[in-house]
């Protein structure tokens, strides 16, 4: 069965500063991956995928996630983080022969001015 | 295209009372899905249909009914309303390549 980890909770990061927010995967087969993003009183948007090809993703909001299958690893990428981007982040995985999107439990990222 | 539509954005019941929240998609995607999310929490997978006629139960469906009589609408059915179901509900269809949501349910029980 597949499964989603994201190991941290909470992550705080300086404004202008770079951030990751980490997802590990398991799943039989070739993954599908993305992340989702939640703001506050809002629905998940989408802001990237992984589905084959280049293991670096761009996405959304400068965002940007890389692909790392020996580490069966999907971590979440920015440059220089905003303010604006304190939100609750998903990643989430299906199998090539799977009929759901199996979601992580969420990382909360608190951006600080 | 509009989506995934969920009716209604806010709702406040008593114990006991029953209610419908509807979902419908236009994107003729045979994969559907409810998600509960509790606050500060993730989703929780209530019910899935993978097509018209077929439905699933997910992680938490006690309580819950679903039915697909159509590949667009998706309706979630509580019959007799707890507390414990107070919660935002989220609908869902997909594709291979992606997932898209409605706008969510806030769903009060009092």
């Amino acid at each position: 069965a597949q499964s989603v980890a994201q190991p941290e909770d909470q992550v705080n990061v300086a404004e202008g500063n770079p951030l990751t927010v980490k997802c590990t995967y398991s799943v039989s087969g070739n993954p599908y991956l993305f992340w989702y993003v939640q703001y506050p009183n809002r629905g998940l948007q989408f802001l990237l995928k992984y589905i084959t090809g280049d293991n670096l993703v761009k996405g959304s909001y400068g965002f940007e996630a890389e692909f790392n299958k020996s580490q069966t690893s999907f971590h979440l990428k920015k440059p220089s983080a905003l303010v604006s981007d304190s939100a609750l982040y998903f990643c989430a995985v299906r199998d090539v022969y799977g009929q759901n999107f199996v979601f992580g439990p969420g990382t909360r990222l608190s951006v600080l001015p | 295209n509009a989506g995934v539509t969920q009716t209604p954005k806010f709702r406040i019941l008593k114990i006991g009372q029953s209610m419908t929240l509807q979902c419908t998609q236009d994107m003729n995607h045979n994969y559907m899905y409810w998600y509960r999310q509790d606050p500060g929490m993730g989703l929780k997978l209530i019910y899935y249909s993978v097509g018209a006629g077929i439905t699933d139960k997910g992680e938490v469906p006690n309580g819950y009914n679903v039915s697909r009589s159509t590949t667009e609408d998706f309706p979630l059915r509580l019959e007799l309303a707890a507390p414990s179901q107070t919660s935002v509900y989220f609908c869902a269809s997909s594709s291979r390549t992606g997932i898209d949501f409605g706008s969510g349910t806030r769903l009060t029980v009092v």
